[in-house]
Formats: C-alpha cells, structure tokens, sequence
C-alpha cells in the first residue's frame, strides 16, 4: 500500500517568508508527528497529533511555527518568517496510534527546506 | 531532559557481525527504539524493546538493559545494503510515541 508522502520534495525560500509542508499519512493511521532533521544529527520532535487535535507540540521551536491536521488525515507544517537556521529536511511519520506496542513509526521521504 | 550516546561512526566488513551502542539519560521511558536510515531517505523501523533484553528479528537483534541505561543493535551476517545510519531512540510515550533521537551511527560495510 502507499507509503506516507510528503510534498514538496524541496524548498528553497528566501528568508522572511512564509512556507508550508504537507504530509499524508498512511490511510487509517490516527497518529501523525512532526520532526526536523538536521545534516548529520538524528530527526528533533517537533509536534504529534492524535486525530485532528494537536497533542503535544513541545517540539515546536518558537510561534512561528505552526502545524494544523483539520480532518485528521493530511498535515500541513507551516513556518512563518523563515529563518536561514529552519533550513533542514522536515520529516512526518505516522503510526497506528493508541500506543501500538512495537512503537513503529512510518516516515515519509521528508522536505529539504532551504532558507536563502 | 533526555540524552543518548552512540558512536559516530563504525566500519565492518562483509559477513561480520557489529554491535551498535547507545547510552542514555533519562527521569523515565517506555522502551527503546532503532531505526535505519540511508543517505537521502526516509528512517526505517528495525526494533523495539520495551522490557529489558533481547529482541530478535532477522539478521538484527537489539537489547535493552535499563539498570545500565544501556542498549545496542546487533548486525549479524552484514551485507552491502547494511551500509547506512543508526539512531536509538528513547521512547516517552505514556500513551502515544513520542521518539527522542540520538545523533545517529554511520555504519560503513566494506567488501
């Protein structure tokens, strides 16, 4: 079955503007999280949502960062006045949700953001 | 907070087994995570430990021993393909999973 997507592939943005990160799950996966991954460093949480509500959002760096999940299926990250340090990939992941045993996360193929 | 330790980098050669270390720091958790990541892809899930141990799926096997704060991945038979990065990840879930990622370990498999 299909995999978890995300679109685009790559960002290039001129800093001070606004950018927005999608991500579809897999069908039926109620959990959907959020992380930035940064060359060389292992994927930083950023926010995880459990159907439409957004359950834990301590990852979120500062307010310009924001993400939205309205029918508790596809994502949208969206940063504001972009900075040349949120150039990262971005990665969603989602699970089955409830706490599945095995914790396994499915992650998408991430968004390269690069802020000029 | 939270903090785990793994080596940087480690090289093997083909058909050899290795041993991924992680160590970790933490008021409390659920288990303890290993994904595999290529160079440009997405991370992939290997293991899971929740209780002190050894898991076993394949040629990868990871253990878990919280009175040491301690884990590791076991490569056995390596393969080419087996070239990639290696991240522990500590699980804070308390009802959903919430990973916390180390820095992650450059495994180089060489003929």
């Amino acid at each position: 079955g299909a995999g978890v997507s995300q679109t685009p592939s790559n960002k290039v943005t001129e800093k001070g503007k606004y950018v927005e990160l999608r991500c579809d799950p897999i069908s039926g996966h109620t959990a959907l999280y959020w992380y930035r991954q940064s060359l060389g460093q292992g994927p930083e949480f950023l926010i995880y949502f459990q159907g439409t509500g957004a359950a834990d959002d301590s990852g979120l760096p500062n307010d310009r960062f924001f993400a939205v999940r309205p029918e508790g299926s596809v994502s949208t990250l969206k940063i504001q006045r972009t900075e040349r340090g949120d150039s990262a990939v971005y990665l969603c992941a989602s699970s089955l949700g409830g706490g599945a045993s095995n914790n396994e996360q499915f992650f998408g193929p991430g968004t390269r953001l690069t802020v000029l | 907070g939270q903090s785990l330790e793994q080596p940087s980098e480690v090289t093997a050669v083909e058909g050899a087994i290795v041993q991924i270390n992680c160590t970790y720091q933490t008021s409390g958790f659920y288990g303890l995570s290993w994904y595999q990541q290529h160079d440009g892809g997405a991370p992939t899930f290997l293991s899971y430990n929740g209780l002190d141990g050894l898991e076993e799926t394949g040629r990868f096997s990871s253990f878990l021993s919280r009175s040491d704060s301690y884990g590791y991945l076991l490569l056995q038979e390596l393969q080419m393909k087996d070239s990639a990065s290696y991240f522990c990840a500590l699980d804070l879930s308390g009802g959903y999973n919430k990973l916390i990622f180390g820095a992650g370990t450059r495994l180089a498999v060489h003929p």
